[in-house]
Parts: structure tokens; C-alpha cells; sequence
């Protein structure tokens, strides 16, 4: 069984540009999360989408902004990058609803802005 | 509002020695409760959880961790340390019904030989 896919694994962005990533998550599962993890604040809740809905979202800018696909796949997008915004995006995705599952979670895309 | 904190950004044990990372955590109500670890480059892998029942979880490679409810903790523990265990460990916390799941800072680990 496939597991959870991240792409790119690396980009270089310039400030002001946007940047789109993608999740494709383990076969069967509907629940995909994100986070932004970051030497200094750690891993950050930024949405989670459960059969295309965002159920929850973190405290992050309007920047920041995601979807979910009705196969499940998950994007995340990031417009007009700031210099801030340079970290590692995890991508976990889950069969159940409850919270009581196992996130199963990418290798991540690290995201470079200059 | 859900926290999760982990006492101790880093901890440096020998090789053999017992391996005590601590996780409180705050709620009105008590979550669902998980371990996870994060090797350099990867994304995170879960070692353990805790749902309901038995409030002593064993997971993989022979770490352990109990919920204490009193306490407000899920302290993560391995009688003895193994290089290949150094890494970085999670703490995380659910609600229970709910769809946000709350990350400690994180411990790093680091065994000598």
C-alpha cells in the first residue's frame, strides 16, 4: 500500500510569488491535515479537510489556503511568500473521522523563500 | 483550549539507559493521546497512542507510555536506549470528536556510546 505522497519534496520560491503543494493520500483515507513545521514554533495545525470540507483550521493568514479534491487528493496554497513562510509542510492523512486514528504523514515539501 | 507541552527540548542519554520524555497536556476533557518520531529529512511515524481502555500503551521498538489522568501526562519511556533511537519525539493531543490534532514542540534525543 502506497503511502502518503508529497510534491514536490523541494522548491525555492522568491518573496511575492505563490506556491502550490500537493498531497496525495494513502488509498481510503479522507481525512488529509496540514502543518508547517519550523525549527523555532514546531509543528503548526494550518487546516484539515475531511471529503473536500475543511472541518478545522489553524491561526495562520489568509495567505495560506487549501482544498480537497473528491479523490481525495489535497493542495495547499501560499500567495504572495514572505521570507517567514520558508519551513518544512507535513501532509498526514487518516481513515477515520474521531480523532482517535493514526495520521499517516508524508516526507514533507521543504519550502525555501529568498 | 487544547496544549500539549514537552518538557525539555533536548535530552542526551547513554546507550542502555532508561529513556524518560515527558508530555503534559491541557484539556477540559481528556483527548486522545499520541507519540510520534521524526528521523531527520522524514515525516513523522507514530510510535504509540491512547484511546480508551488500558492506560499502559506499548508501541513499536519498545517504547511505552501510560496516561495519568490525575496528572495530566503521557510520559513516553524505554527501558534502555538504543543509538538508532535518536531522533525527534511528539507529543500530540485530540479531542475526542475532533479534527484538530495539537503537536508538543517537540524532545530531541540523543544517545552516546
Amino acid at each position: 500500500k502506497a503511502g502518503v505522497t508529497q510534491t514536490p519534496r523541494y522548491l525555492i520560491k522568491t518573496r511575492g510569488q505563490q506556491v502550490t503543494l500537493s498531497c496525495s493520500p494513502i488509498s481510503g483515507h479522507r481525512s488529509v491535515s496540514w502543518y508547517q513545521q519550523t525549527p523555532g514554533q514546531g509543528l503548526q495545525f494550518l487546516f484539515e479537510y475531511f471529503s473536500e470540507t475543511q472541518r478545522n483550521k489553524g491561526n495562520f493568514p489568509g495567505r495560506f489556503s487549501g482544498r480537497q479534491f473528491s479523490n481525495s487528493r489535497s493542495e495547499m496554497n501560499v500567495s504572495t511568500l514572505e521570507l517567514g513562510d520558508s519551513a518544512l509542510y507535513l501532509c498526514a492523512s487518516s481513515y477515520g473521522t474521531g480523532g482517535n486514528t493514526e495520521a499517516f504523514f508524508g516526507q514533507g515539501t521543504r519550502l525555501t523563500v529568498v | 483550549a487544547q496544549s500539549v507541552t514537552q518538557l525539555g527540548s533536548h535530552v542526551s542519554v547513554s546507550e542502555g539507559a532508561l529513556v524518560l520524555l515527558r508530555c503534559n497536556y491541557s484539556s477540559s476533557v481528556p483527548p486522545y493521546l499520541f507519540w510520534y518520531v521524526q528521523y531527520p529529512n522524514q515525516g513523522l511515524q507514530l510510535l504509540l497512542k491512547y484511546t480508551t481502555g488500558a492506560t499502559l500503551v506499548k508501541g513499536i521498538n519498545g517504547f511505552e507510555a501510560e496516561f495519568k489522568k490525575s496528572e495530566t501526562s503521557f510520559h513516553l519511556t524505554k527501558p534502555s536506549a538504543h543509538m538508532s533511537d535518536a531522533a525527534e519525539y511528539f507529543c500530540a493531543v485530540t479531542l475526542i470528536g475532533g479534527f484538530k490534532t495539537i503537536f508538543g514542540a517537540g524532545t530531541r534525543l540523543f544517545v552516546k556510546a
